[in-house]
């Protein structure tokens, strides 16, 4: 079985640091794109940028470009979504989804990482 | 970037009605990067459709997707309790990737 979990829930403060993960399972890790998604609370979907971990490809969305950042560690199935200095607008749910190819649909998804930055 | 705008905002149905979703674009898509996803309160988006027409594995034969260009719909034959969630449509085709604003099926 296909399976995508991310890391737990994040509270922090403006200007803090933060990584959050998803571990693949149920295939080859390498083989999909990992793309990352936020949805702000009680909004819609916003696709952030894709990444391939075969060879850390990333491409970011110009809305998320500079503020975030991909990266992975293939041996253990890995994807990592990071900030280094959060903003109280960073405030929602994280999903990292994967697709088999650079431009095809988002297969599966993983549950979700709410992050709440606050002073 | 494509902006996607999806109507009616809200759809107020009794389960075994038909719903008829609609997702314009502001300029062509290639009708294979099109894809409508589910999400229900508290859960990830599931995918449905994806190329427009094709159902994703697992997804019931009431729910089919249609559409060219920069008009797409997404139609549920027969509403079952299940399905009043909230539908968005994505393009994948050109960077960066934009999902619209949503349709909320909601019960009647």
């Amino acid at each position: 079985e296909v399976q995508l979990v991310q890391s737990g829930a994040e509270v922090k403060k403006p200007g803090e640091s933060l990584r959050i993960s998803c571990k693949g399972s149920g295939y080859r890790f390498s083989s999909y794109w990992i793309s990352w998604v936020r949805q702000m609370p009680g909004k819609g979907l916003e696709w952030m940028g894709r990444f391939d971990p075969s060879d850390s490809y990333s491409e970011y969305s110009p809305s998320f470009q500079g503020h975030v950042t991909f990266s992975t560690d293939k041996s253990i199935s890995t994807a990592y979504l990071q900030w280094s200095s959060l903003k109280a607008s960073d405030t929602a749910m994280y999903y990292c989804a994967r697709h088999p190819d650079p431009n095809t649909q988002f297969e599966d998804w993983g549950q979700g990482t709410p992050v709440t930055v606050s002073s | 970037d494509i902006v996607l705008t999806q109507s009616p905002g809200t759809l107020s149905l009794s389960p075994g009605e038909r719903a008829t979703l609609s997702c314009r674009a502001s300029q062509r898509v290639t009708s294979r990067y099109l894809a409508w996803y589910q999400q229900k309160p508290g859960q990830a988006p599931r995918l449905l459709i994806y190329g427009v027409s094709s159902r994703a594995t697992g997804i019931p034969d009431r729910f089919s997707g249609s559409g060219s260009w920069a008009d797409f719909t997404l139609t549920i034959s027969r509403v079952e309790p299940e399905d009043f969630a909230v539908y968005y449509c994505q393009q994948c085709g050109t960077s960066p990737w934009t999902f619209g604003q949503g349709t909320r099926v909601e019960v009647k």
